[in-house]
């Protein structure tokens, strides 16, 4: 069964750096998604995007954060300049349709983000 | 504002036992509900997907409902196996948004 694809599992970075969290999502699917799970806290909505565009953002989602998808497959996160508070697993996702329309989303399998 | 609420936080049950999780959400206009399966270290899993059209989903020995007037959601795990032992957590939508709000989940243990 296809599925998204996420890199690398684990990033440490020092607080200040930026980092570019990578996703392969499913290759045939439209809407791609961001994200994050702080630990013991709920999954949070960063980011929604489709037609090369952010369709949605949420409020965490600030001018700190951007999402590309420089080519046919991959869907990036960049972190500009990483907090502490930036520690957390990332996770993408993706759909064929919108949500609206019925259709689960698929997420990988996270990339944890260390910010020391 | 779509809030999920997820009771119990954690569950412990022996092996072959029937067992409900229970999903509660503010936002009754939802047009669909996900249930997900998180293993330690890991992604979500999607389980089941109920539309607002529907009252139940069934995949094996899972079968969740979806009551929109009570605002709540249940999962029902037939048989419960070792295997079975994840955090499930569910998800609802943001009203007129694709933004999915999750609950905290549930910790489920089945001991052998």
């Amino acid at each position: 069964e296809p599925e998204v694809t996420q890199t690398p599992s684990h990033q440490v970075t020092q607080m200040g750096q930026e980092v570019i969290l990578r996703c392969v999502p499913i290759s045939n699917h439209l809407y791609f998604y961001w994200y994050r799970q702080i630990l013991g806290q709920k999954v949070e909505f960063l980011v929604s995007f489709y037609n090369n565009e952010i369709s949605e953002k949420s409020e965490i989602f600030d001018d700190q954060f951007s999402v590309e998808r420089p080519d046919g497959s991959n869907f990036t996160l960049k972190i500009r300049s990483t907090k502490l508070e930036d520690s957390a697993m990332y996770f993408c996702a993706s759909s064929d349709v919108r949500t609206a329309n019925n259709s689960p989303l698929h997420f990988g399998n996270g990339t944890r983000l260390t910010v020391t | 504002k779509q809030e999920v609420t997820q009771i119990p936080a954690a569950l412990s049950v022996p092996e072959g036992e029937n067992l409900v999780l229970n999903c509660s959400f503010t936002d009754s206009a939802i047009y669909n509900l996900q249930w997900f399966r998180q293993d330690p270290g890991k992604g979500l899993t999607s389980l089941l997907l109920i539309q607002s059209s529907q009252r139940e989903q069934t995949s094996g020995r899972l079968n969740a409902s979806l009551d929109k007037s009570s605002g709540r959601s249940t999962l029902y795990i037939a048989a419960s196996q070792p295997g079975d032992s994840a955090t499930y957590l569910c998800a609802g939508p943001q009203g007129g948004s694709e933004k999915l709000v999750f609950g905290k989940g549930t910790k489920l243990t089945v001991n052998p």
